[in-house]
This record gives structure tokens, C-alpha cells and sequence, in this order.
């Protein structure tokens, strides 16, 4: 167990829905970030939230969006599902920059039929 | 920009035997660089890190990496592969303090008994 912890693990929903993915970062880490795997685009850089502020963007869509709450759980926001957005979603916390490294969830499996 | 090329899409060893993942990188500046690595339907576990310090790094499972900024590498090495190994390697590179990692394309590791 990583200490950071996704919800769910699975998730198959059809296109045109939205979904929302949870994360609850390791304790005492203040930083969030969610990351995209798919075969054919490899790990993305989604987005990075820093004690409740969003602090860089990447190749995140306009149909997803992010938050983190006070309590520093963060949720991403999946809306007009694609088939092309099947993929294994990863949200990874750390302490402070990437000289700390990050510590990565177990993902969550998203299948758009 | 910073990027990283993972030169082996595949890697096959016999167990027992050295195992040698390879990864060039490319940063306008001084890089932070790690080794993440994916088992089957798992999330990503950072096996070791390079951060300025030695150039030297030593990791989880007998796993160690050299920096060399004159070949602009980071290879991964063990000298003695266990079946345990089997799974998917990242290279990523980072700029100092920055809060974005930038995934290599991943190899793939086969430990043949």
C-alpha cells in the first residue's frame, strides 16, 4: 500500500457520461497531480494541484477538470466520454517538488464502451 | 524542454543473468531523474532517484543507475535478474524543483526462468 488511494478501481460507464475519480493523497503531502496511461499516448501529465490551488496544467482536455479539497482529496472530472478516453488514470501526491519524488495510487481503470 | 528516450521498447534476460534498461535524456537544465516501475495491474513504484548528489544512485531491489552528463544517460542496472523483475520501466526526467515529470515510453522487462 502506497498511501495514496484511488477510488474506484474499475469503472466502465458509455459515451457521452461523466464520471468522477477520487484521490486521497499520502498523509502530510500537499501536492496532486493525475496522470493518463493509454497505449498509444503513454504517460500525460494531466494536472497538479498544490493545497487546494491548481498550480500547472497539461494535455488535460477541455472536458476534464480537477479539484482539490480542503481536506486534500482531489477529484477528476471526466465529462462527454469518448471511447478514445478509455485509460488507466493515475493520481500521485509528494511533499514538495519532483526532487522528492512522487508516490503514485494503484489507478483507476476507466473503459468507455 | 526536457525529454527522455527509452532506447529498448523490450528488454529479455535469463534469470541469474545482468539486467541493462537504457534511457537518454535531454534538459536545458540540471535534471532530476528517476526510475518508476510498473507490475501488471499495478500502480508505478519509484525504484531510485538522481538529484544532483552522487552520481552513483542506489535503489530499491538491488537496482542501481549512473548518471553520466557527458552521454546524457541514466541506464538502469541489476546485476543479477530475479523472476520478481518482470514488469514495465520508466525513465523520467524532471527539472530541479519543478513539479512535472516527463515519462520515457517504458521497457518492458522479461526475466526467462
Amino acid at each position: 500500500d502506497s498511501g495514496v488511494t484511488q477510488t474506484p478501481k474499475h469503472l466502465i460507464t458509455a459515451t457521452g457520461q461523466r464520471v468522477t475519480l477520487r484521490c486521497s493523497p499520502r498523509s502530510g503531502d500537499l501536492s496532486v497531480y493525475w496522470y493518463q496511461q493509454s497505449l498509444d499516448q503513454g504517460l500525460q501529465f494531466l494536472i497538479h494541484y498544490y493545497n487546494g490551488e491548481e498550480r500547472a496544467k497539461g494535455n488535460i482536455l477541455e472536458r476534464f477538470s480537477a479539484q482539490q479539497f480542503p481536506d486534500l482529496h482531489s477529484e477528476l472530472n471526466l465529462s462527454s466520454l469518448e471511447l478514445g478516453d478509455s485509460a488507466l488514470y493515475f493520481c500521485a501526491s509528494s511533499v514538495g517538488g519532483t526532487e522528492y519524488g512522487y508516490t503514485f495510487g494503484s489507478g483507476t481503470r476507466l473503459t468507455v464502451v | 524542454a526536457q525529454s527522455v528516450t527509452q532506447l529498448d521498447s523490450h528488454v529479455s534476460v535469463s534469470e541469474g543473468t545482468p539486467v541493462l534498461l537504457r534511457c537518454n535524456y535531454s534538459s536545458s537544465y540540471s535534471p532530476s531523474l528517476f526510475w518508476y516501475v510498473q507490475h501488471p495491474n499495478k500502480g508505478l513504484q519509484l525504484l531510485l532517484k538522481y538529484t544532483s548528489a552522487a552520481t552513483l544512485v542506489k535503489g530499491i531491489n538491488g537496482f542501481e543507475a549512473e548518471f553520466k552528463k557527458s552521454e546524457t544517460s541514466f541506464h538502469l542496472t541489476k546485476p543479477s535478474a530475479h523472476m520478481s523483475d518482470a514488469a514495465e520501466y520508466f525513465c523520467v526526467v524532471s527539472k530541479y524543483s519543478s513539479y512535472k515529470l516527463i515519462f520515457g515510453s517504458g521497457t518492458r522487462l522479461l526475466v526467462r526462468p
